[in-house]
């Protein structure tokens, strides 16, 4: 199974810093990578699908790249209210397996 | 509106069986692929199941293969998970999660979650 590995799996940055969350899979996958973050205490939410495409509703401030094996999910001037655990998970086959999650502070 | 609401989660004893249901609204069930994701205590998300639209193709992790059984009934836009033997290390929120309607491939990322339901496996 092709395993996900994001780092780091936790930091802390100030109010307006850019920040970019790495997400790194163990075989090719294409685009087939989805980042979502989830608010503590809350359900997870869809932020990126396509590696790059940004769902409906999500601020322009986030932005997905990469392909093939390694991604990145980028946070221009972050925001207090974008302190959360984010995850990426590939979809071009089963398992759909999820990285571990980066816990974002500030 | 897209509304997603699971039922049937709880407290069972290890070994014991429990079935999770997703009641669904706002959209053609019958039309897309579902799943089944949870999220123990404290940790991270574990995809556990999807089943196809039709319910031909049905597919369940690992860890829980032989246990847990995906199905619906697109007649009452409904998905449920068959939960056997269960063990301490099932505990978890399970999220009832419907497909995305974008992906070019035969999976799809996930865009609709419902809010969960606690299943608690203990003595």
């Amino acid at each position: 199974d092709i395993q996900m590995t994001q780092s780091p799996s936790s930091l802390s940055a100030s109010v307006g810093d850019t920040v970019t969350i790495t997400c790194r899979a163990s075989q090719g996958i294409s685009n087939y990578l989805a980042w979502y973050q989830q608010k503590p205490g809350k359900v997870p939410k869809l932020l990126i699908y396509g590696a790059s495409t940004l769902q409906s509703g999500v601020p322009s401030r986030f932005s997905g790249s990469g392909t093939g094996t390694d991604f990145t999910l980028t946070i221009v001037s972050l925001q207090s209210e974008d302190v959360a655990t984010y995850y990426c998970q590939k979809y071009n086959s089963v398992p759909l397996t999820f990285g571990g999650g980066t816990k974002v502070e500030i | 509106e897209v509304q997603l609401v699971e039922s049937g989660g709880g407290l069972v004893r290890p070994g014991g069986s429990l079935r999770l249901s997703c009641a669904t609204s706002g959209f053609t069930f019958r039309s897309d692929t579902m799943n089944w994701v949870r999220q123990a205590p404290g940790k991270g998300l574990e995809w556990v199941a999807s089943i196809t639209s039709s319910g031909t193709y049905v597919y369940h992790a690992d860890s829980v293969k032989g246990r847990f059984t995906i199905s619906r009934d697109n007649a009452k836009n409904s998905l449920f998970l068959q939960m056997n033997s269960l063990r301490a290390e099932d505990t978890a929120v399970y999220y009832c999660v419907r497909d995305g309607s974008d992906s070019d491939g035969f999976f799809s990322y996930l865009e609709y979650w419902g809010q969960g339901a606690l299943v608690t496996v203990s003595p």
